[in-house]
């Protein structure tokens, strides 16, 4: 399968502990970005990349969260001090290059905060 | 702010029923736009896609979108659904000088043998 992977699938963590999730986006796609998406809502813009420059974040990530892309290819996105707030389905997508603005999306990371 | 609405949040139709789901933007400048569906169990998927040119597309099983600039408007439609039709779908614009998405909250389908 050549698609956006993301591990884990499912996470469930107590209050407090900090978590770390991994994407994988599509082969030479040189964006890739994370949404969050709770129930009922549509998923929700977190940040994105360029090869490995970070170049826009949301409001919705606060000081706790933060995101890299260290060699370009694969990303993280950590929370720190998780809160029952920051259970969601987390998202991943990636692009291609120029004036491709077609994203691919993973399958999601569900976080549950207890 | 930049928005996208879906009125319809729950929609139940019988197989063979036409199907229209609404979707308006708040956007005056360039923008282009899209519609993504997911499937039970699956991740969201391209459905169809606006940048430019005939404002009515088309997309993959029988779906079809209009753009009407007018209205703010991107609305989806298939003249017959069918059971495997029964996902949520979702509307997202990308408007110019941005590549994130701002999405709506999404149109759950059912779709009744």
């Amino acid at each position: 399968d050549t698609g956006v992977s993301q591990d884990p699938r499912h996470k469930i963590t107590k209050r407090g502990q900090n978590v770390t999730f991994r994407c994988d986006p599509i082969s030479e796609h040189n964006r890739l970005y994370w949404y969050r998406q709770t129930l009922g809502q549509g998923p929700e813009f977190l940040t994105y990349f360029q090869n490995e420059a970070q170049l826009e974040k949301s409001r919705l990530l606060s000081d706790r969260f933060s995101a890299e892309r260290p060699k370009g290819s694969f990303s993280t996105l950590e929370i720190q001090r998780t809160e029952q707030g920051d259970s969601a389905m987390y998202l991943c997508a990636s692009s291609a290059g120029g004036d491709s603005y077609e994203q691919y999306f993973g399958p999601g990371t569900r976080l549950t905060v207890t | 702010a930049q928005s996208v609405s879906q009125h319809n949040h729950h929609v139940i139709l019988s197989e063979a029923a036409s199907l229209e789901l609404g979707c308006n933007y708040s956007y005056g400048g360039t923008v282009n736009l899209f519609w993504y569906v997911q499937y039970p169990g699956q991740h969201l998927q391209l459905l169809l896609k606006y940048f430019s040119g005939d404002p009515l597309v088309k997309g993959i099983k029988g779906f079809e979108a209009e753009f009407i600039k007018s209205k703010f408007s991107f609305n989806l439609r298939k003249p017959s659904v069918q059971w495997s039709d029964t996902a949520e779908y979702f509307c997202a614009v990308l408007s110019s000088g941005t590549y994130k998405y701002i999405f709506g909250t999404g149109t759950r389908l059912k779709v009744l043998a």
